[in-house]
């Protein structure tokens, strides 16, 4: 019954491969987000969807593409994965754009 | 000046102290205020939500001041378990509005 789950929660890969990211939420929110936390431990948004549709594009790399097929679900695909992509990255959920957000337990993505 | 600002600490206090944190954000027309806190190698996850006149939750207590762009946590008689990093969250107004997590402030409580 995990209300936002994310798979999967380790992923270690060489640089220059591609790797996806998914996200379900099982609580009936109409908007999704991915974050990336570095080493730093500094949370930073880069994507959220609304009910499909993109509404945020931070300044992330177009290597990064976020791909939402319903609003239960956000999937976000690395192409070309460089050592600086190395961060835990977390997908979260809200109703709407303004409220508390509920976050998956995080992919911690290792490059080599 | 950074959209929400917090002291980093670490705060290394004894069980059973009174501790407080502070965040000072710089959009005046920000709207929504949270804390969350987040535990070694975990996701962050809600505290509660900070309201216009102040609110309590148990040992907890938020308050946010618009005038300052200020807001507070306060933790009463700390337990070993309140050891996280807490996370001042405000959203950002506009045609987005997405949410702005400060970096967060480190508490330590020793037995």
């Amino acid at each position: 019954d995990t209300a936002v789950s994310q798979t999967p929660k380790y992923l270690v890969t060489q640089m220059g491969n591609d790797k996806s990211i998914k996200c379900e939420q099982n609580l009936g929110h109409d908007t999704m987000y991915w974050y990336k936390q570095d080493s730093k431990k500094f949370l930073k948004i880069m994507f959220s969807y609304n009910n499909k549709e993109l509404i945020i594009n931070e300044t992330v790399p177009n290597r990064f593409s976020p791909k939402s097929p319903d609003k239960a679900h956000l999937n976000l695909h690395i192409n070309s994965l460089e050592l600086g992509d190395s961060a835990v990255y977390f997908c979260a959920s809200s109703f709407g754009k303004e409220k508390p957000q509920h976050f998956g337990d995080g992919t911690r993505l290792s490059i080599l | 000046r950074k959209e929400v600002e917090q002291d980093p600490g670490p705060f290394n206090v004894p069980e059973g102290a009174t501790v407080a944190f502070n965040c000072t954000y710089s959009n005046s027309a920000s709207q929504s205020f949270f804390w969350y806190r987040q535990d070694c190698r975990k996701e962050p996850k809600l505290l509660m939500s900070v309201y216009s006149s102040g609110n309590e939750d148990g040992r907890f207590t938020a308050q946010l001041n618009r005038a300052s762009q200020y807001i507070s946590l306060l933790i009463r008689d700390s337990k070993l378990s309140d050891s996280a990093t807490y996370l001042c969250v405000v959203n950002r107004r506009g045609s987005q509005g997405n949410l702005i997590f400060g970096k967060g402030t480190k508490l330590s409580v020793k037995p």
